[in-house]
């Protein structure tokens, strides 16, 4: 059974840095892409970005190049979502899930919370 | 950056009508056109993929239409365990983006 399973709910002040993770069972983890999804209260979903953990090839959006950082580690069947200076605006929903060539995110997350707040 | 903008934002309507949603994008996609549906505190779940092609598990009266640049997901008699929000995506050269959302409530 194909699962994702991410990190808890984190509360951080702004300035703060952040790693979330998003753990994965049931299938190769070096043979599909893991896309990252934000979604902010009460919004809709925006694309992060994505990552090829075989080589970790990353591709961000481009309304999110610069603000995280998106790494794997094979060894563990782990991706990650980082921030180096967290800002009152990232406080959102984010989602990873699997994205394959054919069937686009047929996998997904349960969701980490991160809320900044001073 | 392709951008998806869904009709209407909301749509009210009763158990057994049918649903018609459209996703327009402001360049025509390859044909990795998905629809997803997301309830309150759940994550999004795959409805639609490949524009046509039902995911895993999904009934028949979820069905995906269109090509260039309109898409359309029709549910043919609602149950009421669709009412929820329904997004489109696509995703070209593993660059993706949503549409806004369409919010399907019951009326």
């Amino acid at each position: 059974e194909v699962q994702l399973v991410q990190s808890g709910a984190e509360v951080r002040k702004p300035g703060e840095s952040l790693k979330i993770s998003c753990k994965v069972s049931g299938y190769s983890f070096t043979s599909h892409w893991i896309a990252w999804v934000r979604q902010m209260p009460g919004k809709g979903l925006e694309w992060m970005g994505i990552i090829y953990p075989r080589d970790s090839d990353t591709r961000y959006s481009p309304s999110f190049l610069g603000q995280v950082t998106i790494s794997a580690d094979q060894s563990i069947n782990t991706a990650y979502l980082q921030w180096s200076s967290l800002k009152a605006s990232d406080t959102a929903m984010y989602y990873c899930a699997r994205l394959v060539a054919v069937a686009d995110l047929d996998y997904w997350g349960q969701g980490t919370l991160v809320t900044v707040s001073s | 950056e392709i951008v998806l903008t869904q009709s209407p934002d909301t749509l009210s309507l009763s158990p057994g009508e049918r649903a018609t949603l459209s996703c327009r994008a402001s360049q025509s996609v390859s044909g990795y056109l998905a629809w997803y549906q997301q309830k309150p505190g759940q994550a999004p779940r795959l409805l639609i993929y490949d524009t046509f092609t039902r995911a895993t598990g999904i009934p028949a009266r979820f069905s995906g239409s269109g090509s260039g640049t309109d898409f359309t997901l029709t549910i043919s008699s609602l149950e009421p365990e669709d009412f929820a929000v329904y997004y489109c995506q696509q995703r070209d050269n593993w660059s993706g983006s949503f549409g806004q959302g369409t919010r399907l409530e019951i009326k």
